[in-house]
């Protein structure tokens, strides 16, 4: 079965500086992963995935993430924070010849002045 | 990148009555759609796939009868909450399977805007 654990409910961090939002996963094969960021009474908005190639996914407003197969993580990262990133941010996989998507169960960034 | 859009937005409604939500993909065609309901502060709950032409697949525990999904074209799939109550009220949210075909990105799911639904 599949799973995705985002161990933190919330991240806190100053403007300007560097953010991590950990993920990790379990799923049967290689995975299909994505990142999603929900503002307040919103729906989600893409910010990127892993599919295959580069373990480095490059996303929009600026993030990245990091497929780690190892260690079977996927960290939403950011080298300078904005407070208009703070946010609710999900982790998603999807296992092959799957069409569900498995979330996390989110986690608040605080971004603050 | 693709849009997908939800109406209404917001809908309030008295118990009883039955509400449709409407999630359409505006420039793409989506052979799939998903619903999903979101308790505050917790994460998505798939409701049930809808795929284009076909009856949709409901996940365990979703009553099929009271939670109706419609999706006649490639680009509108409909949720109706039938004979609402109190306990309905929640935050849907769909969205769409973008396989990259019109796009040019690769299988991507796309979310609406998501629709708050109060039942007095």
């Amino acid at each position: 079965a599949q799973s995705v654990a985002q161990p933190e409910d919330q991240v806190n961090v100053a403007e300007g500086n560097p953010l991590t939002v950990k993920c990790t996963y379990s799923v049967s094969g290689n995975p299909y992963l994505f990142w999603y960021v929900q503002y307040p009474n919103r729906g989600l908005q893409f910010l990127l995935k892993y599919i295959t190639g580069d373990n480095l996914v490059k996303g929009s407003y600026g993030f990245e993430a990091e497929f780690n197969k190892s260690q079977t993580s996927f960290h939403l990262k950011k080298p300078s924070a904005l407070v208009s990133d703070s946010a609710l941010y999900f982790c998603a996989v999807r296992a092959p010849g799957f069409q569900k998507l498995v979330f996390g169960t989110g986690t608040r960034l605080l971004v603050s002045p | 990148g693709a849009v997908v859009s939800q109406h209404p937005s917001r809908v309030i409604c008295k118990s009883g009555t039955s509400v449709k939500i409407e999630c359409r993909s505006l420039d793409f065609q989506a052979t799939t759609m998903f619903w999903y309901r979101q308790f505050p502060k917790q994460s998505l709950m798939l409701m049930a796939t809808s795929n284009e032409g076909s009856k949709a697949t409901y996940e365990q525990g979703v009553e099929k009868d009271k939670f109706l999904i419609n999706h006649a074209s490639l680009t509108l799939s409909t949720l109706t909450v039938t004979s609402a109550h109190p306990e309905d009220s929640s935050f849907y949210i769909c969205s769409a399977r973008d396989l990259g075909f019109g796009t040019g990105g690769t299988d991507t799911q796309y979310f609406g805007p998501g629709t708050r639904l109060t039942v007095l």
